[in-house]
C-alpha cells in the first residue's frame, strides 16, 4: 500500500539534545513538507521540498533542519535551538501535477515531548 | 500572503443536525481553497477542494462546501451530521511563491466538531 510513514510516533527528549524525526514516502510525490501542530494554532509548515536536493524555509523554521537526499526521504531534525518544541509533527507529501495542486497525503504524525 | 482564517473554535451539535463551519480567506490573486478533516491524534485527510468553475463543491463523507468570492468565504456544510463526523476540521489555501514558483498550503486555526448522540 502507498502512503507516509513517520517514525517515531512518540519521542521524549530531554533539553538541549537535538533530535530527528523520519518522514518516508512511496507515492512517488515530488513535494514533501513539514507541518508543526499546537493546540489552537492549527498546522504551521516548518520546511517544505519541491525536488530532492532542494527545500525551503516555512513559516516557522528557526530551530529546525532538513535534508532531501533521497525523493523519498524528508527528515525533519528538531535542534536544541528551537525554544519550544514540545508539539505534535505532521509530514505531508503531494505531486507536482497542477491539477492536484494542494492535495496533501500526510503522515500519522510524530510527537515529541521535551522533558 | 494569504491568510485563512475560521472563527469557530469548537462547535457541538446534535445528530442530525445541520452544520456549517466558517472559513474566510485573504485575498492573494488565484484562489485555490480547500477543507481537511483530522481524525484523533492522527493524519489529515483532504474533504474537498475549489480551484475553478462551480463555486459550489461536494467532497467525500456527505460534505459540501461553497465558495462565495465576494465575501471571501468558503464556507462547510453538511445537512445532517452523524456522530462519526466528530473531527478536526481546518480550512486551507494554497499560496505560490512569486520566487520560486513553489505552492504551499496554508490552514486556518481548525474547528473542533462534537456530536452528541
Amino acid at each position: 500500500d502507498g502512503g507516509i510513514t513517520q517514525s517515531p510516533k512518540y519521542l521524549f527528549r530531554k533539553e538541549g539534545q537535538n533530535v530527528t524525526l523520519s518522514c518516508e514516502q512511496n507515492l512517488n510525490h515530488d513535494a514533501m513538507y513539514w507541518y508543526r501542530q499546537d493546540p489552537g494554532q492549527g498546522l504551521r509548515l516548518i520546511y517544505y521540498s519541491q525536488i530532492v536536493n532542494d527545500f525551503q524555509k516555512g513559516d516557522i523554521a528557526e530551530g529546525y533542519s532538513v535534508s532531501r537526499e533521497k525523493k523519498e526521504s524528508f527528515p525533519l531534525t528538531v535542534t536544541s535551538a528551537q525554544k519550544n518544541p514540545t508539539a505534535f509533527y505532521l509530514c505531508a507529501s503531494s505531486t507536482r501535477d497542477r491539477g492536484r495542486s494542494g492535495e496533501l497525503f500526510f503522515g500519522e504524525g510524530s510527537r515529541l515531548t521535551v522533558l | 500572503a494569504q491568510s485563512v482564517s475560521q472563527h469557530n473554535h469548537h462547535v457541538i451539535l446534535s445528530e442530525a443536525a445541520s452544520l456549517e463551519l466558517g472559513c474566510n480567506y485573504s485575498y492573494g490573486g488565484t484562489v485555490n481553497l480547500f477543507w481537511y478533516v483530522q481524525y484523533p491524534g492522527q493524519h489529515l485527510q483532504l474533504l474537498l477542494k475549489y480551484f475553478s468553475g462551480d463555486p459550489l463543491v461536494k467532497g467525500i463523507k456527505g460534505f459540501e462546501a461553497e465558495f462565495i468570492k465576494s465575501k471571501f468565504s468558503f464556507n462547510l456544510r453538511k445537512p445532517s451530521v452523524q456522530w462519526s463526523d466528530t473531527d478536526e476540521y481546518f480550512c486551507a489555501s494554497l499560496n505560490t511563491s512569486r520566487i520560486q514558483g513553489a505552492q504551499k498550503l496554508v490552514f486556518g486555526q481548525g474547528t473542533r466538531l462534537t456530536i452528541n448522540p
